[in-house]
């Protein structure tokens, strides 16, 4: 099946500094990518899509100057959280979607572990 | 807006034990139905779907029904096995249009031998 890969798969900075994260579609073109985040023992909140070439669509309450999304190519979107504090400390997780498919279609990565001192 | 609403975990079973995972939706409209799976280190993956009332999803052993006058979408197993432990995600999607996904929290099954 389609393979979508994080990069890191964690990662530990101090408060103020900033971190990307990568997300890659290996094997398919994903013309739509998502972010999500998730707290322990809650659900995946989308924080925002992107298609590429545009610009992100954020969702509501998510602070697009604080986690900025690039989705360059068809197999790679990055989300950096910039000026991090321990409250963004989470599991993000990415999933890209085909151009061709529904939301069953999309296809998740494995999730990227911030922590944030 | 949307919402899932999945029984909490961690639900503990031996080995060919029947399992159920109970899920209930809030939505607008007629939204599709899934069950995601994440096993450990892993992405979550698409374990089954249904997209209209009365619908049956199937894969693996694993069934859940599509039940609109009870807004509820079960996940079923009649044996499973120690491979299945997992964490187990209801989701909706919108019908037509953008289709964002929305999760419930996740069960965590742990089968043991």
């Amino acid at each position: 099946g389609a393979v979508v890969s994080q990069h890191p798969s964690r990662v530990i900075c101090k408060s103020g500094t900033s971190v990307k994260i990568e997300c890659r579609s290996l094997d398919f073109q994903a013309t739509t990518m998502f972010w999500y985040r998730q707290f322990p023992k809650q659900s995946l909140m989308l924080m925002a899509t992107s298609n590429e070439g545009s610009k992100a669509t954020y969702e509501q309450g998510v602070e697009k100057d604080k986690f900025l999304i690039n989705h360059a190519s068809l197999t790679l979107s990055t989300l950096t959280v910039t000026s991090a504090h321990p409250e963004d400390s989470s599991f993000y997780i990415c999933s890209a979607q085909p151009a061709t498919g529904g939301a069953e279609t999309q296809y998740f990565g494995p999730g990227t572990r911030l922590l944030v001192l | 807006g949307n919402s899932v609403t999945q029984m909490e975990g961690p639900v503990t079973l031996s080995e060919e034990a029947f399992l159920t995972i109970n899920c209930t939706y809030t939505a607008t409209g007629y939204p599709s139905l899934f069950w995601y799976v994440q096993y450990p280190g892993e992405g979550l993956q698409l374990l089954l779907k249904a997209t209209k009332a009365d619908d049956k999803g199937s894969n693996k052993g694993f069934e859940a029904t599509y039940r609109k006058e009870t807004t509820s979408f079960h996940l079923e197993k009649g044996s499973v096995q120690v491979s299945d432990s997992a964490v187990y995600f209801c989701a909706l999607s919108d019908s037509g249009g953008y289709q964002k996904v929305t999760f419930g929290t996740g069960t965590k099954l742990q089968v043991i031998p």
